[in-house]
């Protein structure tokens, strides 16, 4: 299946650190990656997204990730973290369908 | 643009009782999508409608549901009867197009309470 992994439940970070938030994908084809946020009480909002091309993507408020296909891994990071950063990550891949999105389970940031 | 809109934001009803989502997709996309959201089992798809028609309705858990997308600008997802289990945060999502080149825009969930 076209499934990704967010081995964390919750990441706890100091404001001003360096933050990542760890994806691994399923080894099939490839994949097409994505990260949103969700913010309490609001929907998913799109940060990044990798289809080809260069392993690095950068997104929206300064978030980036990469795609490293030996260790089949998408993670996401943030060189300085805010404490606004705290919210639920959500790594997701397209499926075979080419339309649906197959979530991980998210990963809770706590920056402080 | 003022995004996807759902509503209600906030729904609580009793056991047997039918409930209706609605949603409206941002202007010009032509990508509509259901989804459900619990603790246990995460965000899943529940429906995909494409130009207003249901192409993928594999994750509509039962008969007990059922979604429509009567023109571009609206869709409901229909709970009849609501069971406690059903009791999730529902988010509809709309799009450009195939999800693997244009992003997701999601609205802010309806909150679905079944007492």
């Amino acid at each position: 299946a076209q499934s990704v992994a967010q081995p964390e439940d919750q990441v706890n970070v100091a404001e001003g650190n360096p933050l990542t938030v760890k994806c691994t994908y399923s080894v099939s084809g490839n994949p097409y990656l994505f990260w949103y946020v969700q913010y309490p009480n609001r929907g998913l909002q799109f940060l990044l997204k990798y289809i080809t091309g260069d392993n690095l993507v950068k997104g929206s408020y300064g978030f980036e990730a990469e795609f490293n296909k030996s260790q089949t891994s998408f993670h996401l990071k943030k060189p300085s973290a805010l404490v606004s950063d705290s919210a639920l990550y959500f790594c997701a891949r397209l499926s075979n369908s080419g339309y649906a999105l197959n979530f991980g389970k998210g990963t809770s940031l706590l920056v402080t | 643009d003022a995004g996807v809109i759902q509503s209600p934001r906030h729904e609580v009803t009793e056991m047997g009782q039918e409930v209706t989502l609605r949603c409206k997709p941002i202007s010009g996309h032509n990508s509509l999508f259901w989804y459900r959201q619990t603790m246990m089992r995460g965000l899943e798809l529940l429906i995909y409608f494409n130009n207003n028609v249901p192409i993928d309705d594999s994750g509509m858990p039962e008969d007990r549901f059922s979604a429509k997308m009567p023109n571009a600008s609206f869709s409901t997802l229909k709970i009849q009867p609501s069971e406690p289990r059903d009791s999730a945060v529902y988010f509809c999502a709309s799009s450009a197009g195939l999800a693997g080149v244009w992003e997701q825009f999601f609205g802010p969930g309806t909150r679905l309470t079944v007492l």
